[in-house]
């Protein structure tokens, strides 16, 4: 079974620092790329961070640039979200996602979308 | 950064319903556009990717189309299990953005 299993969510103050981790089975995990989404309270999804397959390309949304960090390990088959300078406003629930991406023979083209996802892991950021 | 916005925001129906919901990118993505459906307390699931292909296991009442700016998500006959918050997401290019989601409600 296609498994992802968050963990390492809490409260934290603000200017604080967490690490999540999202454990992966079921699939080849360095075949994929990963994802970071995450769900404030009232709010929409946001899309966090993304990383490749091998590790060796890694994008941030900008309201989290130089604050959080995306990387893996595939020895390990997990996933992190090491993250730092926490607000109020990171307060949410974060999900890792399994990036699929599928082959349209009929368009000549790869396409792709988040098609596991982790149950989330709440992250609560208050004084 | 690519936008999308989804209309409506709210939308109250009945069961058995044909509903439509739209998301509009602010610059063309292809066919880079996937819909997802999520009730409170859950993950996300993933209904439609590359902007019409069902995904497996998703029931054929649900159904995708568009391209470039413009798409849509059809449900044909809504179910009790189908009120939730629906989103789409454009995976063109990083980052990558969701719509602020379509809350589906009972009527």
């Amino acid at each position: 079974e296609v498994q992802l299993v968050e963990s390492g969510g809490g409260l934290v103050q603000p200017g604080g620092s967490l690490r999540l981790s999202c454990v992966a089975s079921g699939f080849t995990f360095s075949s994929y790329a990963m994802s970071w989404v995450r769900l404030a309270p009232g709010k929409g999804l946001e899309w966090v961070s993304g990383i490749s397959g091998s590790g060796g390309s890694t994008y941030n949304a900008d309201s989290v640039k130089g604050r959080f960090t995306i990387s893996r390990d595939n020895s390990k088959n997990t996933l992190y979200l090491q993250m730092t300078s926490l607000r109020a406003e990171d307060t949410a629930v974060y999900y890792c996602a399994k990036n699929a991406y599928y082959y349209d023979s009929s368009r000549y083209a790869y396409y792709y979308a988040m098609d596991v996802w982790g149950q989330g892991t709440t992250v609560t950021v208050s004084s | 950064d690519i936008q999308l916005t989804q209309s409506p925001s709210f939308l109250s129906a009945s069961v058995g319903d044909r509903v439509t919901i739209t998301c509009r990118a602010s610059q063309g993505i292809s066919s880079y556009l996937a819909w997802y459906q999520q009730n409170p307390g859950k993950a996300p699931k993933l209904l439609i990717y590359a902007a019409s292909t069902l995904q497996s296991g998703v029931p054929s009442r649900f159904s995708g189309s568009g391209s470039g700016t413009e798409f849509t998500l059809t449900i044909s006959s809504l179910q009790p299990e189908d009120f939730a918050t629906y989103y789409c997401q454009q995976l063109n290019t990083y980052p990558r953005t969701f719509g602020q989601g379509t809350k589906v409600e009972i009527k």
